[in-house]
């Protein structure tokens, strides 16, 4: 089946870390860009990161460069998201997603990864 | 960096009515470069369109997609009861994506 499993997620305080993964399966994981999406609660979607097919580009969005850290695992078929510094306004779904063969568009998504910051 | 605006915030529909839905880019953007998301409370969003005009697989064709330059068009002909939810259009430009805030469409 093609999937995208994340896992990771769960309370932190704020200026904590923590690392989300993503699973994929069921498609050539290897041949294709990923991204990381977040939803705050009640709110809209915000791209976080996205990564080349090799991992030797990543790309983040101003909200998160310099305190998260995308990187990928081609013999794993994993996506990573490092998240430093944390703050509440991070708390939010974060959601994986497959790119399509030029890297405009997520064609697979995965069912998300609540994190929470809070004291 | 792209913004994208989208409008109207809500729209209130009756099953088959028409839907016509505007997402506007604060620049040009490339119609290879936009899509359209659909996304009920509780999942995660699917891909309905995209390219501007490409339904993704499995997307009924009551579902259309139009526009170029600045502005574009989500237009679903006859809303269906499960066509309800969020739709959130998006671009990508030198790798960093972009989406607009959403328009809500709700049962009138």
């Amino acid at each position: 089946e093609v999937q995208l499993l994340e896992s990771g997620g769960g309370l932190v305080q704020p200026g904590g870390s923590l690392r989300l993964s993503c699973a994929a399966s069921g498609f050539m994981f290897s041949n294709f860009a990923m991204g990381w999406v977040r939803q705050a609660p009640g709110k809209g979607l915000e791209w976080v990161s996205g990564i080349s097919v090799t991992g030797g580009s990543t790309y983040y969005a101003d909200s998160v460069k310099g305190r998260f850290t995308m990187s990928r695992d081609n013999s794993k078929n994993t996506v990573f998201l490092h998240m430093n510094s944390l703050r509440a306004e991070d708390t939010a779904v974060y959601y994986c997603g497959k790119s399509d063969w030029n890297n405009r568009y997520f064609d697979l998504w995965g069912r998300g990864t609540l994190v929470t910051v809070s004291s | 960096e792209i913004e994208l605006t989208q409008s109207p915030g809500t729209l209130s529909l009756s099953p088959g009515e028409r839907a016509t839905l505007s997402c506007r880019a604060s620049q040009t953007v490339s119609s290879i470069f936009l899509a359209w998301y659909q996304q009920k409370p509780g999942q995660a969003p699917r891909l309905l369109i995209y390219g501007t005009y490409s339904r993704a697989t499995g997307i009924p064709d009551r579902f259309s997609g139009s526009g170029s330059g600045t502005d574009f068009t989500l237009t679903i002909s006859r809303l269906e009861p499960e066509d309800f939810g969020v739709y959130y259009c998006q671009q990508s430009d030198t790798s960093l994506f972009t989406f607009g805030p959403g328009t809500k469409v709700e049962i009138k």
